[in-house]
Formats: C-alpha cells, structure tokens, sequence
C-alpha cells in the first residue's frame, strides 16, 4: 500500500518570503498523480497544484510551486512571496491511475504566516 | 465553476441515532467518494462509487456504512448507529472522467459530524 509522509507538522514563514513544505511518499507503481491540497480553517479541502509522474516538468500555478524528485519519492511545495491568506493546514497526497483512484493523505503540515 | 455541495454543514447527534449525509456533485462527474477526517488527524478515505456500486472501501467503511445514489444526482452516506468515534468532519468529493476531464477529485465543503 501506498504511504505519504510529511515530517514538518508546523512551518511558519515570513510574510512575502518564501517557503518550502516537504512531502516524500512510497509506491512500487511507476505512475501515478500527486497533489497539495491547502484546508483553511473553514476545513474546506481546497487544491493547490498537481503532479502527473510521467512528467519531468514540476508543475508551476503562480506562486506555487512543486520539486518532483521521482527516483527520491519526494514531493515538496514551494510557496513564494507568501500572504497572510496562504496560511492553512497543507496536504500532500498521492493517486493510483489504477482502481478506484482514491487518495492517500500525509499527516500535513499547518503554515502560519507572520506579518 | 461548478462546485460540490454538502448538507448539512453541521450535525449533532445522539450515540446510537442514524445519520445520511448528502451531497451534490458536479453534474458530469462520475466518480464519487467519501472521506473522513478526525479533528487534528489526515484525511482518511473511506469509499468510492462509480456506476452505482462500490468500487473500493476501506477498513473503515464497515456495515455501520452505506451509499447511495437515490435520485441518481445526490450521492449520501448513511451511518446506521453512531458511535462516538465516528465525530469527524465527512467530506464528498467527485472526479470527472473523459477525454476532456481534469482528472482531479473536487472537494465538498465538507459535514461536522458530532456524535453526543
């Protein structure tokens, strides 16, 4: 089975700098999908970005960015110029392309924002 | 852009009391899951649906739990007798499917389940 583990369970960064939030992860299936989900306290599950590991392109959406270390199984995010509203828990997860495609969660990591 | 709805937002209940939780998907979407989350705990999957039955469940999804799709839109999840550690926050979420899909699992905004 699938495991997903993030070993920072609290990051706090400086408004406007920038931030790195870990994730490694194990599988023996060569593809498959990985996220950063972000849950305000609204606990509302709200995704960041996403992975295909076929791909050797990191994904980018604009302040947001991943490191896909394919051979290392590590997954981090990094967040630049971080604002007061990027504060929230963070989630990475992974994703079979086979069966029913669920979603196997890391323990995440709550980012507090200093202003 | 289409979002997925849950209702209730919140539900108190007594230990014992059957619970449905309920949620809208995304009209075109195919998939559907449920979730769980404990206060201060990872999201845990519970089960996914797809063509009107069970594709995958997991350990946590025991005869306690049932879905359905009784309208062939709404997708609920019902807990026959509620247990105290069944408190979680339950969340919904659907993927879409096909040549133009996005492959990605959209979340509800999820159900406070608080069992007395």
């Amino acid at each position: 089975a699938q495991t997903v583990t993030q070993s920072q369970p609290e990051m706090s960064v400086q408004e406007a700098e920038t931030v790195t939030l870990s994730c490694t992860y194990d599988t023996s299936e060569s593809d498959y999908y990985l996220f950063w989900y972000k849950q305000p306290p609204s606990r509302q599950m709200i995704l960041v970005i996403r992975q295909e590991a076929y791909k050797q392109q990191n994904a980018t959406e604009n302040r947001f960015s991943v490191n896909f270390q394919k051979a290392a199984k590590s997954f981090s995010l990094k967040i630049s110029d971080s604002q007061l509203g990027d504060a929230a828990m963070y989630f990475c997860a992974y994703r079979s392309v086979q069966g029913a495609q669920k979603l196997v969660f890391g323990q995440g990591t709550r980012l507090t924002i200093n202003p | 852009e289409p979002e997925v709805t849950q209702t209730p937002s919140h539900q108190v209940t007594q230990m014992g009391q059957e619970v449905i939780l309920r949620c809208v998907p995304i009209s075109n979407h195919l998939y559907f899951y449920w979730y769980r989350q404990i206060l201060g705990q990872k999201v845990e999957f519970l089960v996914s649906f797809y063509n009107n039955e069970i594709s995958e469940k997991s350990e946590i999804f025991d005869d306690q739990f049932s879905v359905e799709r009784p309208d062939g839109s709404n997708f609920t999840l019902k807990i026959r007798s509620t247990k105290l550690e069944d408190s979680a926050m339950y969340f919904c979420a659907n993927r879409d499917f096909g040549f133009a899909s996005t492959d990605t699992q959209y979340f509800g905004p999820g159900t406070r389940l608080t069992v007395l």
